[in-house]
This record gives structure tokens, sequence and C-alpha cells, in this order.
């Protein structure tokens, strides 16, 4: 059964920095490009980013591009979302996704929030 | 960006109808288009892709129809469980994005 399970969500400072991480399991993570989608009440879901199998791409939303980073470990399944310079509009459930060969996003976690707000 | 404009944004069936959903493409996307179910504080589950490819484990009561830059979503003989949220999604170029939703209430 695969799994994806984020952690890392909570309260930040705008301006401030958030690192969330996703753990990865039944499936061979090492074969599938993943991706971290944001969902808001007021702007819906939007992908944020995603990396290629072997991390050597990775691609951003203009939103969040020179702000944002993406990385994953294959050794240990796991998918991180480095997000720096956060502002009160990055506030959203944010889900890791597997992304299918195909393209779409066949798996999703549970979602962490990230709430930003002095 | 493509644009993706999904109609209606909310209806209510009852248990046993057949619903309809409409997403439109800004431009041609081919068939790289999948639609997502969301119950409240889940997170989207993936039901078709490729337009009309049931994801495994998804009832065939959902089907799924349409090429380039119009789709349907149709949901046959409703049970309780199918209200929720409906997303279109485009895979055709990057970003991929998202409809708005069609929320689907039961009567």
């Amino acid at each position: 059964e695969v799994q994806l399970l984020e952690s890392g969500g909570g309260l930040v400072r705008p301006g401030g920095s958030q690192r969330l991480s996703c753990a990865a399991s039944g499936f061979t993570f090492s074969s599938y490009p993943m991706a971290w989608v944001r969902q808001t009440p007021g702007k819906g879901l939007e992908w944020v980013a995603t990396i290629s199998r072997d991390a050597d791409s990775t691609y951003y939303a203009d939103s969040v591009v020179g702000r944002f980073t993406i990385s994953r470990d294959n050794s240990k399944s796991t998918v991180d979302l480095q997000m720096t310079s956060l502002r009160a509009d990055d506030t959203a459930i944010y889900y890791c996704a597997k992304v299918d060969s195909t393209e779409p996003f066949d798996y999703w976690g549970q979602g962490a929030l990230v709430t930003v707000s002095s | 960006d493509i644009q993706m404009t999904q109609s209606p944004s909310s209806l209510s069936a009852s248990v046993g109808d057949t619903v309809t959903i409409t997403c439109r493409a800004s431009q041609t996307i081919t068939y790289y288009l999948n639609w997502y179910q969301q119950i409240p504080g889940k997170a989207p589950r993936l039901l078709i892709y490729a337009a009309s490819t049931l994801q495994n484990g998804v009832p065939s009561r959902f089907t799924g129809s349409g090429s380039e830059t119009d789709f349907t979503l149709t949901i046959s003989s409703l049970h309780p469980e199918d209200f929720g949220t409906y997303y279109c999604q485009q895979s055709y170029s990057s970003p991929p994005t998202f409809g708005r939703g069609t929320k689907l209430e039961i009567k």
C-alpha cells in the first residue's frame, strides 16, 4: 500500500523559513518523480514543485521560485520542501504527491498545514 | 499557463442519479486530463487519468471522456460516499494546473 506521510507544518512568522518532509513507502520510491501541491480556500489546488526520479531536475511554480527548494533522498525514501522568505499567501495545506509516469498525481499524503502569520 | 474551467461550481443530486461535470482547457491538452475527488478533511484522490482511464480501485460508475479542450466526468448511480469536491487537472504542459472544483452535494 502506497503511503505518504508529511511532517513539519506549523506556524511561522512572515519572512521566516520552514521545512516540510514527506516519508514514502509501499512503492519503489526512486522510480518516480515526486511533487508538492498546496491548497488554500482562495486559490484552490496549486502545484508548487516537482523533482525528477534521480533529483537531477527540479521544477517550480513562478510563485515560489527562488524561495522554495525541493529535494529528495532515495536512500531514505523522503522528499523535502525547504521554504524560505515565507509570506502570508504561502499559508496553505501542503500535500506531498507521487507523480505517475503519465503525469497525474496518483497518490497524495494527508497534508501538512503551514500558517504564515505574525 | 493553461487555464482549467469547471462547471458547474456546485450541484446537488440524489442517490441513484447520474451527474456530469465538465472541464474546459484554455488550449488543447490532447488527452492529458485527470480527475480527482476530495472528501472534506481528506487529500485529493485520483479517479481518472488520461481523460478516460480509471485509476485502480475506482468504481466503474465513474467515467471520463473528452479530448483536446473539452472533457466530462460522469458519475452514474450516485452513492452516498460520492459527495465531495471534484477537480480536473491538466498534465499536458508545465505548470500543471487545476480547475476550481465542483462541489457535489447529495440530497
